[in-house]
């Protein structure tokens, strides 16, 4: 068992719609959790940053994790066209390597 | 928030040689990373590069292979050396600051022929 799982899509939706990406992990000494945003051919950029359970919101974007649950979620209100990427979902504990999840690749049709 | 550059941001190599990539960061970072990503694929971490003495390497990565170095908090290089067709991949370097949050260049396009 794979200690981050994700599915890798590929998700499409409309335009407007709320996208919600999701992660599950195995170890319960996780306790910081990430978002990437890897547009093609560029470099992840750090989306969302969360240190243990609860939501978190910027913009369009929540990130909630749920610790109980060994879950994470990532939704997008109001999906653009330019959110169209590839998502990684990470986590770590304290000073520990990060473990990436494989990608869930997001297709926004206009 | 760390911003990092990378240096080449593509090359295309012959078999056998090697390819150094240079990684700047622009403010002292606590912990420096060498990531590797095949097309369509997640990453796979090479190293920590550390500070003053030898980068600690993940399993399957050899410091013969990918020597690298780190002389001060905010540079690093990573060399891929007798390259083979095989190590045809995106190169990353990254970055964590104090508050364990994690930054990630643009990226060496690498291409052995």
């Amino acid at each position: 068992q794979k200690e981050v799982e994700q599915d890798p899509g590929p998700l499409s939706v409309p335009e407007g719609a709320i996208v919600s990406l999701n992660c599950t992990y195995s170890n319960s000494a996780f306790q910081y959790f990430m978002w990437y945003r890897q547009y093609s051919r560029k470099g992840p950029e750090l989306l969302m940053y969360t240190y243990s359970s609860g939501n978190k919101e910027d913009g369009r974007f929540t990130a909630q994790v749920d610790k109980s649950s060994k879950y994470i979620s990532l939704f997008i209100r109001d999906s653009q066209p330019s959110d169209s990427a590839t998502y990684l979902c990470a986590m770590s504990s304290s000073a520990s390597k990060i473990i990436f999840g494989s990608g869930t690749r997001l297709s926004i049709r206009p | 928030s760390a911003v990092i550059s990378q240096k080449p941001s593509r090359d295309i190599c012959q078999r056998g040689t090697s390819l150094t990539i240079q990684c700047q960061v622009d403010s002292q970072v606590t912990m420096m990373f060498w990531y590797r990503q095949q097309p369509g694929q997640s990453l796979t971490l090479i190293a920590t590069a550390n500070q003053g003495s030898e980068a600690t390497y993940e399993s399957g990565f050899v410091i013969d292979k990918f020597p690298i170095s780190r002389p001060n908090l905010t540079f690093s290089t990573l060399t891929v050396s007798n390259m083979s067709p095989e190590d045809s991949s995106i190169y990353l370097c990254s970055a964590r600051d104090t508050s364990y949050e994690q930054y990630f260049g643009p990226g060496t396009r690498l291409t052995v022929t």
